[in-house]
């Protein structure tokens, strides 16, 4: 089945340390996103790629950082510079087309808890 | 810039009844727009979308239409189940150089009631 896996999908980090979440997709889609997403709210946009080797920040690229060596791939790193980073993390990816950029898929979620 | 504004939730009903969750936006050009559910501890999962104007979205007893006269893009389901209990979000793509972000609503919860 096609999809998006995201693992762990509850992660626990002590304060100062950098944690990675993995997003692989099999879909073959161009572009992956990260998105934040807090209690209550709706979701932020952290980084996204719409090609191998190429990423942009988005509205809340603070304290995070990301790569794209492969297309199925795009793993986020938490640095110990986020102030807040006990949240809800979902990875998204979608296609493109001659009608531009398609509907996002995404991912199941990694809840990341910093203690 | 670009903008999704949702009605306040949470929003309580009875099951069979009518719903209706409202949506406006702000965008340049002719933005998609889409509605996405969330059950609890789940990722987003894509409910409908609409890419022109007058277009209507339609899945699972759900339907919005894209009405650029107002800017709204209304999610809707004639009789709700309880099994409907989730938060749906709206949301519309930006424009095609920016990678095709997606501009997200708050979202509404919606609680339906035996």
């Amino acid at each position: 089945d096609g999809g998006i896996t995201q693992s762990p999908k509850y992660l626990f980090r002590k304060e100062g340390q950098n944690v990675t979440l993995s997003c692989e997709q099999n879909l073959n889609h161009d572009a992956m996103y990260w998105y934040r997403q807090d209690p209550g709210q709706g979701l932020r946009l952290i980084y996204y790629s719409q090609i191998v080797n190429d990423f942009q920040k988005g509205d809340i690229a603070e304290g995070y950082s990301v790569s794209r060596e492969k297309k199925e791939s795009f793993p986020l790193t938490v640095t110990s510079a986020q102030k807040n980073p006990t949240a809800f993390y979902l990875c998204a990816s979608s296609r493109s087309g001659t009608g531009g950029w398609y509907e996002q898929y995404f991912g199941p979620g990694t809840r990341l808890t910093v203690t | 810039g670009d903008s999704v504004t949702q009605m306040e939730g949470p929003v309580t009903l009875s099951e069979e009844a009518f719903l209706t969750i409202n949506c406006t936006y702000t965008a340049t050009g002719y933005p998609s727009l889409f509605w996405y559910v969330q059950y609890p501890g789940e990722g987003l999962q894509l409910l409908l979308k609409a890419t022109k104007a007058d277009d209507k979205g339609s899945n699972k007893g759900f339907e919005a239409t894209y009405r650029k006269e107002t800017t709204s893009f209304h999610l809707e389901k004639g009789s709700v189940q309880v099994s409907d209990s989730a938060v749906y979000f709206c949301a519309l793509s930006a424009s095609y150089n920016q990678g095709g972000k997606l501009i997200f609503g708050q979202g509404t919860e919606l609680s339906v009631k035996p």
